[in-house]
């Protein structure tokens, strides 16, 4: 499988403590982005890269929460002191940016992490 | 917050064709108009792309006005398995990057009825 995979699929933890979750994007692909989804909801943007350097994050977002994608590659996403408001799904996505300035790029999103905090 | 605006919902029978329209009013030059399908439990799923007057694929096609101020997702002969939720992106440059990322918004709600 050549898609955009996402581990753990499920996680269960208790409030307080830290989780991260992995995101391994189709190889070809210079983009990387971390989404939070929860019941009826668009997926909320959190950040993304361009190989390995963060473009941007959220200004919604937490400084408990860091993402890293070491070797433009793999990325984590990291949540420090889970609180319970920190679950929903959490989706990567990688895409191919065209360099040409232009918002044409295909996202392609993994199954996503689901994310109790108890 | 989002740059586009759909309902919220919509209702359709089996057999029919489904059009769902996407308003976008603030689109830039550069601006493609892209569509995804997510289905419960996971991530969206691209589905058709376009940049001006009409794009056709073998799942849907869309259509975008000269003004390209909004666009419509037309899916043909809806089955059961259509029921989903639709959304519809352009590219939001705002931010600190000075690059394009990508905003959902809350999407349309399909369902489709036997």
């Amino acid at each position: 499988d050549t898609g955009v995979s996402q581990d753990p699929r499920h996680k269960i933890t208790k409030r307080g403590q830290n989780v991260t979750f992995r995101c391994d994007p189709i190889s070809e692909h210079n983009r990387l982005y971390w989404y939070r989804q929860t019941l009826g909801q668009g997926p909320e943007f959190l950040t993304y890269f361009q190989n390995e350097a963060q473009l941007e994050k959220s200004r919604l977002l937490s400084d408990r929460f860091s993402a890293e994608r070491p070797k433009g590659s793999f990325s984590t996403l990291e949540i420090q002191r889970t609180e319970q408001g920190d679950s929903a799904m959490y989706l990567c996505a990688s895409s191919l940016e065209s360099g040409l300035a232009a918002t044409n790029e295909k996202l392609f999103f993994g199954s996503g992490t689901q994310l109790s905090v108890l | 917050l989002a740059k586009t605006t759909q309902p919220i919902s919509m209702d359709s029978y089996e057999g029919q064709e489904v059009n769902i329209t996407c308003s976008h009013n603030n689109i830039a030059t550069n601006d493609y108009i892209t569509w995804y399908q997510q289905f419960p439990s996971q991530g969206p799923r691209f589905i058709i792309q376009g940049y001006k007057t009409k794009v056709t694929n073998e799942v849907a096609s869309l259509f975008i006005p000269a003004d390209r101020k909004s666009s419509t997702l037309s899916l043909p002969r809806v089955s059961l398995s259509d029921t989903a939720v639709y959304y519809c992106l352009v590219g939001d440059l705002g931010g600190t990057s000075g690059t394009y990322k990508y905003i959902f918004g809350t999407g349309t709600r399909l369902k489709v009825l036997a």
